[in-house]
């Protein structure tokens, strides 16, 4: 079974730059979470979709960042204009939230480098 | 306001050596705790939850327990390929989906 694919899983950009980041979640999931991570504040929850719909958006940092998930199967992390503070990995995780444990599953993460 | 914490930072054993990894945790209606392992470079991985104090869950050398302030995982003679970062999520329900709030996790490492 495919897990959750993100793209691309490392970027290196100019401060300025409109980055676009990718993420396909486990089929059959309802539930989808961009998360970013780094060394000084950890696993930071961004914005959750369900069922397609954004839920909860008030992880985004600023008005930079925007987030989208036009079907069920692919959502993007978009930052324009990047920042150097931008830099972390950005993880997408997928859920199905109709019961069970409902554990998250990670992608392997987009390292993003604004110089 | 959610707040998981997470000691010790960093964790260095013996193989063999067994130890215990601490979270604690304050979140209104808690509706599970977990626990993530973490390879370097890799997406976090689910190892356990846990809904109610008194739980415990074991898997190989780990076990998780549960309290009403905090969870431990519990490492039992330890082998190098235990190495990693061990995160600890609460979550709680929002508008009708959970929303996981995040230690900042023990990077542990077993030297053979």
């Amino acid at each position: 079974d495919a897990g959750v694919i993100q793209s691309p899983r490392h970027e290196v950009t100019e401060m300025g730059q409109e980055v676009t980041l990718r993420c396909k979640p486990i089929s059959g999931h309802n539930s989808l979470f961009w998360y970013r991570q780094t060394m000084m504040r950890g696993l930071e929850l961004l914005i959750y979709f369900n069922n397609n719909v954004p839920i909860d958006d008030s992880g985004m940092p600023e008005d930079r960042f925007s987030a989208k998930m036009p079907n069920a199967s692919f959502s993007t992390l978009k930052i324009q204009p990047s920042e150097p503070r931008d830099s972390a990995v950005y993880f997408c995780a997928s859920s199905f939230s109709g019961g069970g444990d409902r554990e998250l599953f990670f992608g392997e993460g987009s390292r993003l480098t604004v110089l | 306001e959610d707040q998981v914490t997470q000691s010790p930072e960093a964790l260095r054993l013996q193989e063999g050596e067994s130890s215990s990894l601490n979270c604690s945790y304050t979140v209104s209606g808690l509706r599970g705790l977990f626990w993530y392992r973490q390879d370097p470079g890799k997406g976090p991985e689910f190892l356990f939850t846990l809904y109610s104090a008194g739980e415990e869950k074991e898997k190989e050398r780990l076990k998780a327990t549960l309290t009403k302030k905090e969870s431990f995982l519990h490492i039992t003679a330890p082998k190098p390929e235990d190495s990693a970062t061990y995160l600890c999520a609460v979550r709680r329900r929002i508008q009708g989906a959970q929303k996981l709030v995040f230690g900042q996790g023990t990077r542990l490492t077993i030297n053979p």
